[in-house]
């Protein structure tokens, strides 16, 4: 089936820090891969996505790579802001269906 | 930019109480779907429609919940009566221009507390 492993929170991290979230899937075929953000008691926002193996996905200086090889699409940035401070979902589009990980919760401290 | 519409974002509401969400897709999406998101855990789906069909509606509790959009625009989610565990987010979300497609633009939600 298809199942989505993101890595547990919250991750804390000083402003300018180097962020990585690890996720990894499980899926049949060639699914499509999303990070969605979720800041505090508001809905989903799309924050970037790859359709195929070795697809880049970057938004707002975050960016996944789609690795077919290790089943994973971890999320990077290179220097965090207290604004990033949210929770991340990982997720991926498989026969008609959206599946999401179970959240990762970001908190930069200034 | 065009965003999905919900309301109302905050529902308080006493266990065996009806309660109503609204949802407005982004405008031309056919596809539009409701999904709940209890505390700490990631949006599960419960019902999916494709214009004013339902094409998914498998984990859907439907002795208590039901879901219709009568002209397929705007869609109403309905739970009756509620109980404590249905406190949650309810999350409404669309796509274009028909299923299978893969991106979904997600609203503010509903948040609903059960007492």
């Amino acid at each position: 089936g298809n199942s989505v492993t993101q890595m547990e929170g919250p991750v804390t991290l000083s402003e300018e820090a180097f962020l990585t979230i690890n996720c990894t899937y499980t899926a049949t075929g060639y699914p499509s891969l999303f990070w969605y953000v979720q800041y505090p008691g508001e809905g989903l926002q799309l924050l970037l996505k790859a359709t195929k193996a070795d697809d880049k996905g970057s938004n707002k200086g975050f960016e996944a790579t789609y690795r077919k090889e290790t089943t994973s699409f971890h999320l990077e940035k290179g220097s965090v802001q207290v604004s990033d401070s949210a929770v991340y979902f990982c997720a991926l589009y498989n026969t008609d269906k959206l599946i999401f990980g179970t959240g990762t919760r970001l908190q930069v401290f200034p | 930019e065009a965003e999905v519409a919900q309301s109302p974002r905050y529902k308080i509401t006493e266990k065996s109480q009806a309660v109503a969400f609204w949802c407005d897709p982004i405008s031309g999406h056919a596809t539009l779907y409701w999904y709940r998101q209890i505390l700490g855990q990631g949006p599960e789906l419960l019902v999916q429609f494709q214009d004013e069909s339902v094409v998914d509606d498998s984990q859907l509790p439907k002795d208590r919940f039901s879901a219709e959009r009568l002209k397929g625009v705007d869609s109403t989610l309905k739970i009756q009566p509620a109980e404590l565990g249905d406190s949650a987010m309810y999350l409404c979300a669309s796509s274009y221009p028909a299923r299978g497609t893969d991106t979904q633009y997600f609203g503010p939600g509903t948040r609903l507390t059960v007492l």
